[in-house]
This record gives C-alpha cells, sequence and structure tokens, in this order.
C-alpha cells in the first residue's frame, strides 16, 4: 500500500523555522517526483512545491519562493520542506503528495504548522 | 498564473439524485485537469485525472468530462458518502492551481 506520512509541524513563532518531513513507503519513491500543498484552516488547497526524481530540479510558488526549501533524501525514502522566515499566513496543513502523471496521488494526512507569537 | 473556477461555490443535491459541478480555466489547460474529493478531516483524494480517466478504486459514477477551459465533475447517483467538496486543478502550467471548491451538501 502507498503510504506517506507527514510530520514536523508545530507551533513557531513569525520570522521562525521549521522542517517538515514526509515518510514514504510501498512505492518506489526515487522514481516519483513530488509535491507539498498546503490549507489554511477552513480555505481551499495552494500548491507549495515540487521536486524532480533525483531531486535536481525545483518549483516553487511565488508565495513561497526565497522561503522554503524542498528537498528529499532517496536512501530514506524521505520528502522535506524546509520554511524559513515564517509569516502568519503560513499557517496551515501542509500535505505531501506524489505525482502520479502530473496529479497528486495519494496524498498524506497533513501536519498542522501555526504560525502566531 | 491560471485561475481556476468553479460553479456553483455549494450544491445541494438529494441522496440518488445527479450531481454537476463545473470547472473553468483562465486559459486553455488541454486535458491537464484532476478532480479531487475532500471529507472534513481528511486530505484530498485524487478522483479524475486527465480531465476524464478515474483514478484506481473511484466508483464508475463519478465521471469527469471537458477540455481546453470547461470541464464538468459528474455524479450520477448520489450516495451518502459522496457529500464532502470537490475541487478542480490544472497542471498544464506552474504554477499548479486548484479551484477555491464546491461543497456538495445534502438538500
Amino acid at each position: 500500500e502507498v503510504q506517506l506520512v507527514e510530520s514536523g509541524g508545530g507551533l513557531v513563532q513569525p520570522g521562525g523555522s521549521l522542517r517538515l518531513s514526509c515518510a514514504a513507503s510501498g512505492f518506489t519513491f526515487s522514481r516519483d517526483w513530488m509535491h507539498w500543498v498546503r490549507q489554511a484552516p477552513g480555505k481551499g488547497l495552494v500548491w507549495v512545491s515540487r521536486i524532480n526524481s533525483d531531486g535536481s530540479s525545483t518549483t516553487y510558488a511565488d508565495s513561497v519562493k526565497g522561503r522554503f526549501t524542498i528537498s528529499r533524501d532517496n536512501a530514506q525514502n524521505t520528502l522535506y520542506l524546509q520554511m524559513n522566515s515564517l509569516r502568519a499566513e503560513d499557517t496551515a496543513v501542509y500535505y505531501c503528495a506524489r505525482d502520479f502523471l502530473a496529479a497528486l496521488d495519494p496524498w498524506g494526512q497533513g501536519t498542522l504548522v501555526t504560525v502566531s507569537s | 498564473e491560471i485561475v481556476m473556477t468553479q460553479s456553483p461555490a455549494t450544491l445541494s443535491v438529494s441522496p440518488g439524485e445527479r450531481a454537476t459541478l463545473s470547472c473553468r480555466a483562465s486559459q486553455s489547460v488541454s486535458t491537464n485537469l484532476a478532480w479531487y474529493q475532500q471529507k472534513p478531516g481528511q486530505a484530498p483524494r485524487l478522483l479524475i485525472y486527465g480531465a476524464s480517466t478515474r483514478a484506481t478504486g473511484i466508483p464508475a459514477r463519478f465521471s469527469g468530462s471537458g477540455s481546453g477551459t470547461e470541464f464538468t465533475l459528474t455524479i450520477s447517483s448520489l450516495q451518502s458518502e459522496d457529500f464532502a467538496v470537490y475541487y478542480c486543478q490544472q497542471y498544464s502550467n506552474w504554477p499548479y492551481t486548484f479551484g477555491q471548491g464546491t461543497k456538495l451538501e445534502i438538500k
């Protein structure tokens, strides 16, 4: 069974940093592109970032460019999102998702990031 | 950035009836369009990709159609478990963008 499990969320002050992890299992992680998507409380889905299979190419939404870094460790089957200079508007549930023919499937259960003083 | 617009925002339908959800793109995305279902407290689930291909395990009552800028998700006979929020998403251009969602509620 394909499974994605996020961790690393929590409460952080504005300007702080946090690193999210996404542990993958049930598929050949090193072959697939991966994505991060976020959802603010009560709001819709917003794509954040993607990384190709070997980590050599990344893309970011303008709202996080220069502050967030996506990376992966294919030996550990783990995807990361390093988030720096966090703002209140970054408060959201963060989901990792596998790229499936450019759609997103499956998704992890999400991890909540709250940016507040 | 391609803007995805879904309509209506809320759709009230009785169980057993048909539901039709719409999604419009601000420019052509060809058939690079997916639909997701999200229930409260859960992660989204892929229903349709390539505008019309059902994902693995998705019941046949879900169907997608359209190309270019106009897309439709149809649920032929609503079951109780289908009441949820539905999102369309384009993956034709970066950044990927989602519609704002359609909440399908029980009438």
